[in-house]
């Protein structure tokens, strides 16, 4: 069964500093990787998706990269804002039907 | 806007109510997905259902009952629940092909419910 761990479970910051997340999964046969974005109480924003075959997405001030490998992803916030304070979660899609989702970082952004 | 959306936001029923949760999705795809989102848990798949038939019930308790109408709408029917029951239910829609669900997952807002 596909393990997800996410660190470090929370995260606090003062704005402007870059800083990254960390996603391990334990079984490498995946078909995509989804970072997704959590406000509290709401539902998920899609962030990034990986597919297998790729090392990198980037998207605006977010990167995510994907060794499949050594089962890790990471996401990198650069220059964080307030606005980025959210919970960040990470899943993986294997051969079944399911995204196998971590418990999230908490993030959040002091001004 | 996401595309997916839920009714109702919120919902409280007590444990002898029966109540509906409903979702639909403007996005044109073919696989619809029910999670739900426990305090402390990683979001845990449901029910799956790809061209409107369900391939997929996670062990879920029969208290909770799915129901795929077409492509676009997806329910999932709550009766007799427990306080345990208490979580965020979140609706997903995706496309799909016939072995694999890989393609990305769109999320609505959620329903937040509370059994007591």
């Amino acid at each position: 069964k596909q393990e997800v761990t996410q660190i470090p479970a929370a995260l606090s910051v003062p704005e402007g500093e870059n800083l990254v997340l960390n996603c391990s999964f334990t079984d490498s046969a995946i078909y995509n990787l989804q970072w997704f974005r959590q406000d509290p109480g709401k539902g998920l924003t899609s962030l990034l998706l990986i597919q297998s075959s790729q090392r990198e997405q980037t998207s605006g001030r977010l990167n995510a990269s994907l060794d499949k490998s050594s089962g890790r992803s990471t996401l990198y916030i650069a220059a964080s804002q307030p606005g980025d304070s959210a919970t960040y979660l990470c899943a993986v899609a294997g051969s079944g039907y399911a995204l196998n989702f971590g418990k999230g970082t908490s993030l959040l952004v002091t001004p | 806007e996401t595309g997916v959306t839920q009714t109702p936001r919120h919902l409280v029923m007590g444990m002898t109510n029966k109540k509906s949760l409903k979702c639909e999705q403007h996005l044109g795809h073919n696989a619809m997905y029910w999670y739900k989102q426990s305090a402390k848990k990683p979001l845990e798949l449901m029910f799956v259902y790809n061209f409107k038939e369900q391939t997929e019930n996670n062990s879920v308790p029969s208290r909770f009952s799915p129901e795929c109408p077409n492509s676009s709408h997806l329910f999932l029917h709550l009766h007799t629940l427990q306080p345990e029951d208490s979580a965020l239910y979140l609706c997903a829609s995706s496309q799909a092909d016939d072995r694999t669900y890989s393609y990305e997952q769109y999320f609505g807002p959620g329903t937040r419910l509370t059994v007591t």
